[in-house]
C-alpha cells in the first residue's frame, strides 16, 4: 500500500491564493484518479475535486485539482479566498486493492 | 434527490454487538457500490471497505478486514455496518457514501453515526 502525506495546516488571508499538497508515497500519482474533499467542523465531507481536475456542479471554479508527475503529487488550489472555505481537505486515491485518504490539511482563512 | 439516511448515535460497552445502517434513497441502490469510512475523534479519514448491493459483492480495506463486516439488503435500500465485539477503540463517527463510477469519488455521504464504547 501506499500513503497520501498532506501538511497539516496552511492559513492564508481572505482573497489570497492558497495551494494544498498531497505527495504519493510510492507507484505514481499518476495511475490513478485523485479527489479532493472538504469537511467543514461538524459536518460529512464533500467532493470539492474528482478525477485529479474536474469540479462537480455547484462547486465554484476558484477550486482547481492538478497533478504532478516529477513531485509524484497532487495539488488543490483555492483562489480568492472566502471565510467560508476555512475547513478541512482530504485528497484521496486508491490502488487495486485499497482506498487512501491522506491524513487531511486544516486550512485557515484570517 | 440522492440521500443516504444513517441511524442514530449508540452507546455501548466493550465487547457488545452493534449494527448501524445506511439508507439510500433517490436513486437505483442496487447500482452503486456504498462505502464507509471512519473518522476517530479529531483525526482523519479512513476507508473501511464497500459494498455493491446489487450482488453483495463486498471489498474490506486490510485494516479492517475481519474487525466489521459489510452488508447490504437491496430490497429495504439499505446498507449495513456491524462489530460482533466492540472495542473503546471503536469510537468513532462513522460514515456511509455512495461511490459513483470506477475512480472512487463518494459523491454523497450519509450525515454519519457517532459510535461511543465505553464501560
Amino acid at each position: 500500500n501506499f500513503m497520501l502525506t498532506q501538511p497539516h495546516s496552511v492559513s492564508e488571508s481572505p482573497g489570497k491564493t492558497v495551494t494544498i499538497s498531497c505527495t504519493r508515497s510510492s507507484g505514481s500519482i499518476a495511475s490513478n484518479y485523485v479527489q479532493w474533499y472538504q469537511q467543514r467542523p461538524g459536518s460529512s465531507p464533500t467532493t470539492v475535486i474528482y478525477e485529479d481536475n474536474q469540479r462537480p456542479s455547484g462547486v465554484p471554479d476558484r477550486f482547481s485539482g492538478s497533478i504532478d508527475s516529477s513531485s509524484n503529487s497532487a495539488s488543490l488550489t483555492i483562489s480568492g479566498l472566502k471565510t467560508e472555505d476555512e475547513a478541512d481537505y482530504y485528497c484521496q486515491s486508491y490502488d487495486s486493492s485499497n482506498v487512501i485518504f491522506g491524513g487531511g490539511t486544516k486550512l485557515t482563512v484570517l | 434527490e440522492v440521500q443516504l439516511v444513517q441511524s442514530g448515535a449508540e452507546v455501548k460497552k466493550p465487547g457488545e454487538s452493534l449494527k448501524i445502517s445506511c439508507k439510500g434513497s433517490g436513486y437505483s441502490f442496487t447500482t452503486y457500490w456504498i462505502g464507509w469510512v471512519r473518522q476517530m475523534p479529531g483525526k482523519g479519514l479512513e476507508w473501511m471497505g464497500i459494498i455493491y448491493p446489487g450482488d453483495s459483492d463486498t471489498r474490506y480495506s486490510p485494516s479492517f478486514q475481519g474487525q466489521v463486516t459489510i452488508s447490504a439488503d437491496k430490497s429495504i435500500t439499505t446498507a449495513y455496518l456491524q462489530w460482533s465485539s466492540l472495542k473503546a477503540s471503536d469510537t468513532a463517527m462513522y460514515y456511509c457514501a455512495r461511490r459513483v463510477g470506477a475512480t472512487e469519488d463518494f459523491d454523497y455521504w450519509g450525515q454519519g453515526t457517532l459510535v461511543t464504547v465505553s464501560s
